[in-house]
């Protein structure tokens, strides 16, 4: 069964930092883009980054470039979300989903995880 | 502010046929795929439809997605209770460089 695993969430402080990871199975992890996605609490879903299956091209929303850091371990079959200096607005649950497509144009995310909750509180 | 523009709400009755809009600009669906996501109460986002008109497997043929130009539009026939949820349109940008998201359009079945 194909499946996306997220874990690490929980609560961070304004200015601090925590790590997402997110554990793939049931499909070649190292063939596949992958992504980070948010959602705020009653709020609609935000892109949060992508990275290519060979780390070549890495993309960040402008909301989180320069705080956030997303890499992958092809050999752990594993993505992960580095979050530096913290902000209220970036509470969320982040999911972690598979990307695919033969080009940007056709680009589309097919596998998602079922989240892991953020809360950026003091 | 999301850069693809969706009414933030729809409803429909048992067995009727609603569409659900979503309008962009040439740098996102005048140029590129679109694709929608379902997302049930309480659960994370599903691939509905992708490549504009596209079905995964095991969605059903009531769901269907069409795109013109600038605009894309989600249609839902023979509406179920169990469809009530949001739905999110989405396409890659090429000046952001990245995934754009409508703002949702949560669907009530009456």
């Amino acid at each position: 069964e194909v499946q996306l695993v997220e874990s690490g969430g929980g609560l961070g402080q304004p200015g601090g930092s925590l790590r997402l990871s997110c554990a793939a199975s049931g499909f070649t992890f190292s063939n596949y883009f992958m992504n980070w996605v948010r959602q705020a609490p009653g709020k609609g879903l935000e892109w949060v980054s992508y990275i290519s299956s060979s780390t070549s091209n890495i993309y960040y929303a402008d909301s989180v470039k320069g705080r956030f850091t997303i890499s992958r371990d092809n050999a752990k079959n594993s993505l992960y979300l580095q979050m530096n200096s913290l902000r209220d607005e970036d509470t969320a649950v982040y999911y972690c989903a598979r990307g695919t497509g033969a080009s940007y144009s056709y680009y589309y995310m097919d596998v998602w995880g079922k989240g892991t909750t953020v809360t950026v509180s003091s | 502010q999301s850069v693809l523009t969706q009414p933030p709400s729809a409803s429909g009755t048992p067995g009727q046929r609603v569409t659900i809009s979503c309008s962009g600009s040439s740098s996102n669906i005048g140029i590129n795929t679109v694709n929608w996501y379902q997302q049930l109460p309480g659960t994370g986002p599903k691939l509905l439809i992708y490549s504009n008109n596209q079905r995964p497997s095991g969605v059903p043929d009531r769901f269907s997605g069409s795109k013109s130009g600038t605009s894309a539009s989600l249609a839902i026939s023979g509406l179920q209770s169990e469809d009530e949820a949001d739905y999110y349109c989405a396409a890659w940008d090429d000046s952001l460089n990245g995934v754009i998201f409508g703002g949702g359009t949560k669907l009530t079945v009456l």
